[in-house]
């Protein structure tokens, strides 16, 4: 299947400062990422989607200011995290779509563990 | 109302049983249907997409019933490492995947 990569796979910061997460797909064009957070033992949650050239589409609750999401090519979006506090530490999850035929299928990076101490 | 609905579980068998999951979504313009797994703290990775027609991965086995609005998967002769969540996962065009909460599963030796 398609790859997607995440980097980095693990940061550790101090409360306050801020964090940028990217996601690449690796062999295949997404015109549309997604970005995921998922607490220990609950569901992924949607937190934005990511539309390349455009500004991204938050869910509800989600705080653009905050989540700073970019996608500035077919390969690449990020997220920054600003003025991270604990309560942000999560894993963050992207993934990407690719179109084959009729089906739409969506590959996960490997996902980003924040630790804000 | 949840878009997919998914049994929680956990569902616990013993090693060579079969086990199915099934999950109910609600909009009828779904299109796209699919399985992930995902393993403790690591990220889904798809399982399989869900075909109209029902398809068969070696001892996995999903289907799609459009006029009840479910897709299920059958896991035979269930292997320690099948132990995992699955996620269910449905597409409407032109809009998000949404997920349901996934079940846990694991098979016991």
């Amino acid at each position: 299947g398609a790859v997607v990569s995440q980097h980095p796979s693990r940061v550790i910061c101090k409360s306050g400062t801020s964090v940028k997460i990217e996601c690449r797909s690796l062999d295949f064009q997404a015109t549309t990422m997604f970005w995921y957070r998922q607490f220990p033992k609950q569901s992924l949650m949607l937190m934005a989607t990511s539309n390349e050239g455009s500004k991204a589409t938050y869910e509800q609750g989600v705080e653009k200011d905050k989540f700073l999401i970019n996608h500035a090519s077919l390969t690449l979006s990020t997220l920054t995290v600003t003025s991270a506090h604990p309560e942000d530490s999560s894993f963050y999850i992207c993934s990407a779509r690719e179109r084959a035929g009729s089906q739409n299928t969506q590959y996960f990076g490997p996902g980003t563990r924040l630790t804000v101490l | 109302r949840k878009e997919v609905e998914q049994d929680p579980g956990p569902f616990n068998v013993p090693e060579g049983a079969t086990v199915a999951f099934n999950c109910t979504y609600s909009n009828s313009a779904s299109q796209s249907f699919f399985w992930y797994r995902q393993d403790c703290r690591k990220e889904p990775k798809l399982l399989m997409s869900v075909y109209s027609s029902g398809n068969e991965d070696g001892r996995f086995t999903a289907q799609l019933n459009r006029a009840s609005q479910y897709i299920s998967l059958l896991i035979r002769d269930s292997k320690l490492s099948d132990s995992a969540t699955y996620l269910c996962v449905v597409n409407i065009p032109g809009n998000q995947f949404y997920f349901g909460t996934g079940t846990s599963l694991t098979v016991i030796p």
